[in-house]
């Protein structure tokens, strides 16, 4: 059964420093995995999506790594912006399914 | 290209009525999630539907709930009797994912806040 952990559960980062979140999952038999974010009471945004066969993605100040043998994922942000303080969540479909398995999220607040 | 669109926003009803929420997924997405969302919790799979068929519905509760996605018409998720545990955010995602495809990102509506009372 594939469960997927998010650490840490809450971040609290001074503006312009980089950080990392990081996911991890059970299963290595993904078909793929995507990191979004959550503002609050809002729906979901789509930041990045590896495919199993790739290593990392980047989309601006976003860059996202994928390695399955390990089961690990990383977000890294660069100078973090105030803008930025939000609940990131992971999620992974396991092959052989469409079935999403989401983290528990990390709950990043950037200070001004 | 409009996003995916969910409504009604916010819905309020009492124990024992029926719930009726609505997905519209993206243009030229024929592929529809829904999650649930309890407070203070992450999202949860419900069910994964294609036009006219349920292909995964491993995480629906077994009573109360049903989900279609018929050919023409948005997505309906539909909750018979509702419980104060219920009460949750629904959201619901789209693709474009097709079996041939390896590209499948999931883009999501803003959901649907369901309160029992």
């Amino acid at each position: 059964k594939q469960e997927v952990t998010q650490i840490p559960a809450a971040l609290s980062v001074p503006e312009g420093e980089n950080l990392v979140l990081n996911c991890s999952f059970t299963d290595s038999a993904i078909y793929n995995l995507q990191w979004f974010r959550q503002d609050p009471g809002k729906g979901l945004t789509s930041l990045l999506l590896i495919q199993s066969s790739q290593r990392e993605q980047t989309s601006g100040r976003l860059n996202a790594s994928l390695d399955k043998s390990s089961g690990r994922s990383t977000l890294y942000i660069a100078a973090s912006q105030p803008g930025d303080s939000a609940t990131y969540l992971c999620a992974v479909i396991n092959t052989g399914g469409f079935k999403t398995i989401f983290g528990a999220g990390t709950r990043l607040f950037v200070k001004a | 290209n409009a996003g995916v669109m969910q409504n009604p926003r916010h819905l309020v009803r009492r124990r024992g009525q029926e719930a009726r929420l609505r997905c519209s997924p993206m243009k030229g997405h024929s592929h529809v999630y829904w999650y649930r969302q309890l407070p203070e919790e992450g999202l949860k799979f419900m069910v994964y539907l294609q036009k006219e068929n349920i292909i995964d519905e491993s995480g629906m509760p077994k009573e109360r709930f049903s989900a279609e996605f018929p050919k023409e018409g948005p997505s309906i998720l539909r909750i018979q009797q509702v419980v104060r545990g219920d009460s949750a955010a629904y959201f619901c995602a789209s693709s474009p994912l097709s079996r041939k495809s390896s590209y499948n990102e999931q883009f999501f509506g803003p959901g649907t806040r369901l309160t029992v009372l």
